[in-house]
């Protein structure tokens, strides 16, 4: 069965330092993955995604992920954190046999400090 | 361009009482659909998902139902409502790959839904 953890629940930052979430997966063929935000009270939103090729991915909001098979994780990254990132973020995966669907990690909750 | 629309946004309904959740989805054929279910602080829990009109997987046994009446249109449904059925509601669509795949999916912007 495909798994995603999101070790992580809570992330504090300080505004314009870098950050780092962390997702590790569980599927047994080759992963399709995916990263989403969520703002209070709002529907999840693509970050990017992965499905084949470059392992480092760049996304929209200036994110970017890098697919580490070995390790089985898909971390997100940003190098200097704006007050408006706040945000939930939840790390999937899904394939290419799945019906479509995707696996949800529980989401990281990121603070920003001014 | 795609729009997803969810509505109501929030509920307020008394335990043991009906439920209908309405999705429908603008600008696309034949997508896949889903329900999915955030509790406070959880992830999601997908509930059902669709890959066409009249054919519902479940993925959890509970007090709901899904149904597709038409191709863009989703329902959510409960004919008593328990306390545990409170949460945020979360529809969502994508391509249907051809081969089934896994592809990005599309969310609406949610229902609240509080069960007193």
């Amino acid at each position: 069965a495909q798994s995603v953890t999101q070790p992580d629940i809570h992330i504090t930052v300080s505004e314009g330092a870098s950050l780092e979430l962390r997702c590790n997966y569980s599927y047994g063929a080759t992963p399709y993955l995916f990263w989403y935000v969520q703002s209070p009270g709002q529907g999840l939103q693509l970050l990017l995604k992965y499905f084949s090729g470059d392992t480092l991915v760049q996304g929209i909001k200036g994110f970017e992920a890098e697919f580490k098979r070995s390790q089985s994780s898909f971390n997100l990254r940003k190098p200097s954190v704006h007050w408006s990132d706040a945000a939930e973020y939840f790390c999937a995966v899904g394939g290419n046999t799945n019906a479509g669907k995707s696996t949800f990690g529980d989401g990281t909750t990121l603070t920003v400090k001014p | 361009s795609q729009t997803i629309h969810q509505w109501p946004a929030t509920l307020v309904q008394p335990v043991g009482s009906p439920l209908s959740l309405e999705c429908t989805v603008e600008g696309t054929s034949n997508p896949n659909l889903y329900w999915y279910r955030q509790a406070a602080g959880r992830g999601l829990q997908l509930l059902f998902y669709s890959v066409g009109i009249g054919q519902i997987s479940s993925e959890v046994p509970q007090n709901l139902s899904a149904s597709r009446p038409q191709d863009r249109q989703f329902i959510l449904s409960s004919k008593k409502l328990l306390l545990s059925d409170s949460g945020f509601y979360l529809c969502a669509w994508s391509v249907r790959g051809f081969s089934g795949s896994t592809d990005t999916q599309y969310f609406g912007p949610g229902t609240r839904l509080t069960v007193l």
